[in-house]
């Protein structure tokens, strides 16, 4: 089983919806959560961080639910300029951030 | 302005030739990795230093070195051992290993 999971898309949404997407992880033991953001051949840079309380930076969702181990991102209010590829990262242990293959989301006009 | 340099950004190299990708960050991090990422997956950990002179195995170090002999620097070297090397390369540093990283632009190697 791969440490961290996502869905891989394409996630294809209109302008202005709402758009979300899981990520499973699967050490129990794992503390710090994020999201990162890649375009196209370029380096992922970092979304936000994910608390356990769950947090928002304005259109931005990120929830964690340890009980059933994931962890969400929500878009809200979607603009062009956030189709790219959403990665979930994982500290899964004390040295490693264990990444997932990514969720690509495609905002059409 | 802070942040982590890589170089080159294209890399082309022969059969059977090593090449060195370069790595300086001046964020004051103490932790550093090298990631490489081929098309369609995820970042697959090469190695990693969390403090000067001590660096360890990732999940695929093989055909792989690296040196930290100063706190900014952490060059990988790709040698010829490595059979599959074109891929993207991302070279990123964390002020401790259960925060967030940042990353460098990246070097994508290809072989001739």
């Amino acid at each position: 089983r791969k440490e961290v999971e996502q869905d891989p898309g394409p996630f294809n949404v209109p302008e202005g919806a709402t758009v979300a997407f899981n990520c499973t992880y699967s050490n129990s033991a794992s503390q710090s959560f994020f999201w990162y953001r890649q375009d196209c051949r370029k380096e992922p840079k970092l979304l936000m961080s994910v608390y356990s309380s769950g947090n928002e930076d304005g259109r931005f969702t990120a929830q964690l639910n340890r009980a059933s181990q994931y962890i969400s991102l929500l878009i809200r209010d979607s603009k062009l300029s956030d189709s790219a590829t959403y990665l979930c990262v994982v500290n899964s242990n004390d040295y490693k951030l264990s990444f997932g293959a990514g969720t690509t989301v495609t905002v059409r006009a | 302005d802070g942040g982590i340099t890589q170089s080159p950004k294209y890399l082309f190299r022969k059969e059977g030739q090593n090449v060195t990708l370069s790595c300086e960050q001046n964020l004051n991090h103490d932790a550093m990795y090298w990631y490489r990422q081929d098309p369609g997956q995820g970042l697959r950990l090469i190695y990693y230093s969390q403090i000067v002179n001590d660096f360890q195995k990732g999940d695929i170090a093989e055909g792989y070195s690296v040196s930290r002999e100063k706190k900014e620097s952490f060059p990988l070297t790709v040698t010829s051992a490595q059979k599959n090397p074109t891929a993207f390369y991302l070279c990123a540093s964390s002020i401790d290993p259960s925060r967030e990283a940042f990353f460098g632009q990246g070097t994508r190697l290809t072989v001739v």
